[in-house]
């Protein structure tokens, strides 16, 4: 069965530094990839997702992840992180395509600083 | 409605006792799902309705565990004789075919 790994369970940043989550699949065949975001209080919301084409994908808020399939990667990116991005954050992949159901990650907490 | 919802937003429940939980999805969205969010977990995948029938119900995880869809539309995951390691967030996501899944703001149900 697929996993997904997110190997940062608490990421403390500072305002303005850059960020970097960590995704891992294990699957060999086609996926979809998927980051959701949780902010306190809130319910989970799309942060961007990869289907096909182009292996970087740019998403809301000035997020972007990187597909890299021969690292089974999906890594989430943010040049300078914000107090409001202080959040949750999860990575999911679909796997089974007459299934749809999404395998999440535990999450990553992430803490800004300000 | 604009997005999905469900109820009741906290359940206080003994253990032995059932709950019902409610989902209402996004107005023509055709597949529904329900996860489980534990603490310290990440989300893990129930069931999945594609109308009203459920091609996928590997995730329950008894038989005290059951979900059903009508009309397309509003579902309702049951708990029987609830038991403490129940205890967790049910969220609903609802999806227009192969899309984009659209969470719900969840139940956290608590079984003392």
């Amino acid at each position: 069965a697929q996993s997904v790994s997110q190997h940062n369970h608490h990421v403390i940043l500072s305002e303005a530094a850059s960020l970097e989550l960590g995704c891992n699949y294990s699957y060999g065949g086609t996926v979809n990839l998927f980051w959701y975001v949780q902010y306190p209080g809130q319910h989970l919301q799309l942060l961007l997702k990869y289907f096909s084409g182009d292996p970087l994908v740019k998403g809301i808020k000035g997020f972007e992840a990187e597909f890299i399939k021969s690292k089974f990667s999906f890594n989430l990116r943010k040049p300078s992180v914000q107090w409001s991005d202080t959040a949750e954050y999860f990575c999911a992949v679909r796997t089974n395509f007459g299934n749809e159901k999404l395998t999440f990650g535990t999450g990553t907490r992430l803490t800004i600083i300000p | 409605g604009a997005g999905v919802s469900q109820s009741p937003s906290n359940k206080v429940t003994e253990k032995g006792k059932d709950v019902e939980l409610r989902c209402d999805p996004i107005s023509g969205h055709t597949a529904l799902y329900w996860y489980r969010q534990s603490l310290g977990q990440g989300l893990e995948f129930l069931i999945y309705f594609q109308g009203n029938s459920a091609p996928d119900k590997s995730g329950l995880p008894s038989d005290r565990f059951s979900a059903e869809r009508t009309g397309g539309s509003v579902s309702t995951l049951t708990i029987q004789r609830t038991q403490q390691e129940d205890s967790a967030v049910y969220l609903c996501a609802s999806s227009l075919g192969v899309g984009t899944q659209y969470f719900g703001p969840g139940t956290r149900l608590t079984v003392l």
